[in-house]
C-alpha cells in the first residue's frame, strides 16, 4: 500500500525558516516531489529528489533519505505569498499525494 | 513547460447527470493523468490515460463511473457519470514534462457542484 504522512498545519513568522517533513511507505519508489499549492490555484512544482541528500534552489531546499522514507522542505527567509499548502508526492506511474501541509506566514 | 487548458473552469450540476471535462497541453505528451481534490484535501490520483490504450484506473476509481478518452498526444477527456453530492471536488489534468521526464504540470481545475 501507499502512505504519505505531512504535518496538517504550521505557522511561521515572516523573516523565518521552516521545515516541513513528509514520511513515505511506498510500493515502489522513482522519485520525490514536492509542489506548492495557493489557495484556488493548481499546484506548481517547487523541487525533485530521487537521490539521497539536499536539493537548494534559492531560499527552498529539499532533503532526501531513501532507507527512513524521510524527506523535508525547508523554506527560508519566509515572506507573507509563502502562506500555502506544501504537498510531497512520490512517484509512481503518476503522482501519489502526501496529506499536504498548510502554513501561515504571520508578519 | 507545458500549458494546460480545462473546459469548463466550473460547474454546477444536477444530481444523476453527466459531464465531460476537456483538458488540452500546447505540446504533444505521451502521460497524462487526472486527479481529484476534494474541499480541504489533497489531491488523489484518479486514472492515467496514455495515447493508443486504455487507461489505468488507481483503486477505489472505475471505468463506469470515470470513463477517460485520450485520441491524440494533446487532448483527453475524462467524465463524471451519474454524479452525486459526494462528486463535487475539483478536478485537474495533469502532464509528465516532454523535456524532463520528472517534471508534472497541472492544468487550473474544473470546480464541480453537484446538488
Amino acid at each position: 500500500g501507499q502512505n504519505i504522512d505531512q504535518p496538517t498545519e504550521m505557522t511561521a513568522t515572516e523573516g523565518a525558516i521552516v521545515q516541513i517533513n513528509c514520511t513515505y511507505q511506498t510500493s515502489g519508489f522513482n522519485g520525490l516531489f514536492w509542489y506548492q499549492q495557493h489557495a484556488g490555484e493548481a499546484p506548481t512544482f517547487l523541487s525533485y529528489n530521487v537521490l539521497d541528500g539536499l536539493e537548494e534552489k534559492g531560499r527552498f531546499s529539499s532533503f532526501l533519505s531513501r532507507s527512513k522514507g524521510y524527506s523535508y522542505l525547508l523554506l527560508k527567509e519566509l515572506q507573507m505569498k509563502d502562506s500555502a499548502s506544501y504537498l510531497c508526492a512520490v512517484l509512481g506511474p503518476g503522482l501519489i499525494f502526501g496529506t499536504g501541509t498548510r502554513l501561515q506566514v504571520f508578519p | 513547460s507545458a500549458v494546460i487548458s480545462q473546459k469548463p473552469s466550473r460547474d454546477i450540476c444536477q444530481r444523476g447527470t453527466s459531464l465531460t471535462i476537456q483538458c488540452q497541453v500546447d505540446s504533444q505528451v505521451t502521460m497524462m493523468f487526472w486527479y481529484r481534490q476534494q474541499p480541504g484535501q489533497s489531491l488523489t490520483l484518479i486514472a492515467t490515460a496514455n495515447q493508443g490504450s486504455e487507461a489505468t484506473y488507481e483503486s477505489g476509481f472505475v471505468i463506469d463511473k470515470f470513463p477517460i478518452s485520450r485520441p491524440n498526444l494533446t487532448f483527453s477527456t475524462l467524465t463524471v457519470s451519474n454524479m452525486s453530492p459526494e462528486d463535487s471536488s475539483i478536478y485537474l489534468c495533469s502532464v509528465r514534462s516532454p523535456s524532463a521526464s520528472y517534471e508534472q504540470y497541472f492544468g487550473p481545475g474544473t470546480r464541480l457542484t453537484v446538488t
